[in-house]
């Protein structure tokens, strides 16, 4: 069965420091999304994307990230500068063709910001 | 805005027994859908069961269930002859029919544990 896979499952990074989180959204999937958990939390949405643009992105969402589908299968998120408080558990999502169906979760990328 | 809440942080239950797990939204739009997602300590996000607000059949999904009152804004989930490796942090989801690429929204969680 296809899955949503991301790399790396594990990032530790200084704070400042770019880093870049990687998605292979199923292959068939047009809608693909990003969401953070922060230990302990809630799952957040951070941003949608569809046909090489957001569609849609949350507050959290400001201008030290960025989204980019580089070729035709991963889908990345940029941090520009990490904060101690974007350690967390960015998990990647897709589905066929957005609106109410259901969203498939890869396994999540754990970083952490010292 | 859409808001999500499970109201139960943490519920056990005993391996082979049933277990409802409460979650209630609000809401001004009519179509939308709910979702549960499971946890693992993987921390892997695992559908479980969805419910499309305009069917009234509650939607089933081998030992899970849901209990859907839409006039209630009320979506709890039954598992039933509940098995060791149910227990996770399980979540509520809601998304509502406005266009594509829209945001789920999430509860809180409740953590469940199954003793043997």
């Amino acid at each position: 069965e296809p899955e949503v896979t991301q790399t790396p499952s594990h990032q530790v990074t200084q704070m400042g420091q770019e880093v870049i989180l990687r998605c292979v959204p199923i292959s068939n999937h047009l809608y693909f999304y990003w969401y953070r958990q922060i230990l302990g939390q809630k799952v957040e949405f951070l941003v949608s994307f569809y046909n090489n643009e957001i569609s849609e992105k949350s507050e959290i969402f400001d201008d030290q990230f960025s989204v980019e589908r580089p070729d035709g299968s991963n889908f990345t998120l940029k941090i520009r500068s990490t904060k101690l408080e974007d350690s967390a558990m960015y998990f990647c999502a897709s589905n066929p063709s957005g609106s109410q169906e259901t969203q498939y979760f890869g396994p999540g990328t754990r970083l952490l910001v010292l | 805005a859409q808001t999500v809440t499970q109201s139960q942080p943490e519920m056990s239950v005993q391996e082979a027994e049933t277990v409802t797990l409460s979650c209630t939204y609000d809401t001004s739009e009519s179509n939308y859908y709910l979702f549960w997602y499971k946890q693992p300590p993987s921390r892997q996000m695992i559908l479980v069961i969805r419910q499309e607000a305009y069917k009234q059949q509650n939607a089933t999904e081998n030992r899970f269930s849901v209990n859907f009152q839409k006039a209630a804004k009320s979506f709890s989930l039954k598992i039933s002859d509940s098995q060791l490796g149910d227990t996770a942090m399980y979540f509520c989801a809601f998304i509502f029919q406005r266009r594509a690429g829209n945001m789920l929204t999430f509860g809180g969680g409740t953590r469940l544990m199954v003793k043997p």
